[in-house]
């Protein structure tokens, strides 16, 4: 079945350092790919999306580029802050076939720490 | 204004006990879904709703049990409380199946 694997956390930086987490995914069809953050104590908020090979998502200075040859999605920012702590989660929802019914499925998450 | 609501916001309970969490949308979506996230922050569906009818219902125990009573609300009840039901809970919606989903903050749920 579809799935999604992205790397062990936690990750740990320092404010303005580049940051990088991996995403890799497995899927019968053509998903669409998500990036979902979660602070402490909240629910998750959506933080880009692609839904077709070769977009690229991108907000609040985070981007990350749907490689299907890869089948890879790695989010990444160039200058990371304090504010960015969270939990990371990469998600897919495979809409490929007509019976398909939008459930997302989850990486396991990546902690990322920022220090001042 | 909230978009994706939840109560309560934490829930401790004894184990064998019946407990329902409520979730609500005023974003007017047709889409209606629960997940749980483990110990471990693993996110997993559990069910989904389309206008109120049941769309997806992934290998949950019958102690669980969904109800929509309207396109904006969707309910999860739990009988005979478990230690391993022990979670986070969260309520999404979506404008249509398939289209981006918007969460709520979460029930945390412990049972002792």
């Amino acid at each position: 079945g579809d799935s999604v694997t992205q790397m062990e956390g936690p990750v740990t930086l320092s404010e303005e350092a580049f940051l990088t987490i991996n995403c890799t995914y497995t899927a019968t069809g053509y998903p669409s790919l998500f990036w979902y953050v979660q602070y402490p104590g909240e629910g998750l908020q959506l933080l880009l999306k692609a839904t077709k090979a070769d977009d690229k998502g991108s907000n609040k200075g985070f981007e990350a580029t749907y490689r299907k040859e890869t089948t890879s999605f790695h989010l990444e920012k160039g200058s990371v802050q304090v504010s960015d702590s969270a939990v990371y989660f990469c998600a897919l929802s495979d809409d490929t076939w007509a019976g398909n019914t939008g459930k997302l499925i989850f990486g396991q998450g990546t902690t990322l720490q920022v220090k001042p | 204004d909230t978009a994706v609501s939840q109560t309560p916001k934490y829930l401790v309970t004894q184990m064998g006990n019946d407990k329902s969490i409520k979730c609500e949308q005023n974003l007017g979506h047709d889409t209606m879904y629960w997940y749980k996230q483990d110990s471990k922050k693993f996110l997993k569906i559990m069910f989904s709703y389309n206008n109120k009818e049941l769309i997806i219902n992934e290998t949950v125990p019958n102690r669980f049990s969904p109800k929509s009573p309207d396109k904006a609300h969707l309910n999860l009840h739990i009988n005979s409380l478990e230690l391993g039901d022990s979670a986070v809970y969260f309520c999404a919606s979506s404008q249509r199946q398939r289209e981006t989903q918007y969460f709520g903050p979460g029930t945390r749920l412990l049972v002792l």
